[in-house]
């Protein structure tokens, strides 16, 4: 099975909101609303940001949200801190119950 | 507040077999709502799913590993397991557990909370 795909890095100002995109197949992302995002700072564990597509986990800022259309989900982030330097993955379940990843967004905030 | 924590050899020897155990704190592995995942980064790389089991015994593999791995779970120490079998250096990696949401049957989603890694190098 092959890695969802995201564009390997990205970058933005403070204040600004950047979009990263994650694509499949209509084999999970597409079939599914079972895609999730995770936030991951250098040396620490995966932190879940948004949940089922849209939710977002209690404690998450409002800045993050996500989206979905056909075979590609989105996370937005506004208002870009510095304390959202971090990398991004998306995951998804698949028609093979099985879990996907992305390769990561390496995400810098100028 | 739920907390998960790996342990086992951070080093392995090529051709021998990895072990690793999830240690969940603040719940119990016994509950119906959840799956519980193993994930793993090599250095430098991106995050790969290994595998889920359910209490009930059901248990779930990436394809690309699944000849050499088994997961498992013991309830009475509210622990799950990983054993990945015949270790190359390609299996060196940062090894994460964690607690994954159930969808529904045979459905699963998104992984919640994590434990800190631990760190496997397969060496001679």
């Amino acid at each position: 099975q092959s890695a969802l795909t995201q564009p390997a890095s990205m970058s933005g100002s403070p204040g600004q909101s950047i979009t990263i995109s994650c694509t499949g197949s209509s084999s999970d992302v597409g079939d599914y609303n079972y895609v999730s995002w995770y936030q991951q700072h250098p040396g620490k564990a995966p932190k879940l940001m948004i949940y089922d597509v849209s939710d977002r986990p209690s404690g998450v800022s409002d800045r993050f949200s996500g989206s979905k259309s056909g075979n590609t989900a989105s996370l937005t982030i506004s208002g870009l801190q510095a304390e959202d330097d971090a990398d991004y993955y998306c995951s998804s379940f698949t028609a093979s119950s099985t879990v996907l990843f992305g390769g990561g967004t390496k995400l810098t905030v100028l | 507040q739920l907390q998960l924590q790996e342990s086992g050899p951070g080093l392995v020897m090529p051709s021998e077999t990895l072990s690793l155990t999830c240690t969940v704190s603040g719940g119990s592995v016994s509950r119906n709502s959840y799956y519980w995942g193993w994930i793993r980064q090599p250095p430098g790389k991106g995050l790969d799913w290994i595998g889920s089991v359910y209490y009930g015994g059901a248990t779930f593999y990436n394809p690309s590993l699944k000849s050499r791995v088994t997961i498992s779970m013991d309830t009475s120490k509210n622990q799950f397991s990983l054993r990945l079998t015949s270790v190359i250096a390609a299996d060196t990696a940062v090894y994460y557990c964690a607690r994954q949401n159930r969808a529904a049957a045979g459905k699963f989603n998104w992984f919640d909370p994590w434990g800190q890694g631990t760190l496997v190098t397969v060496s001679s």
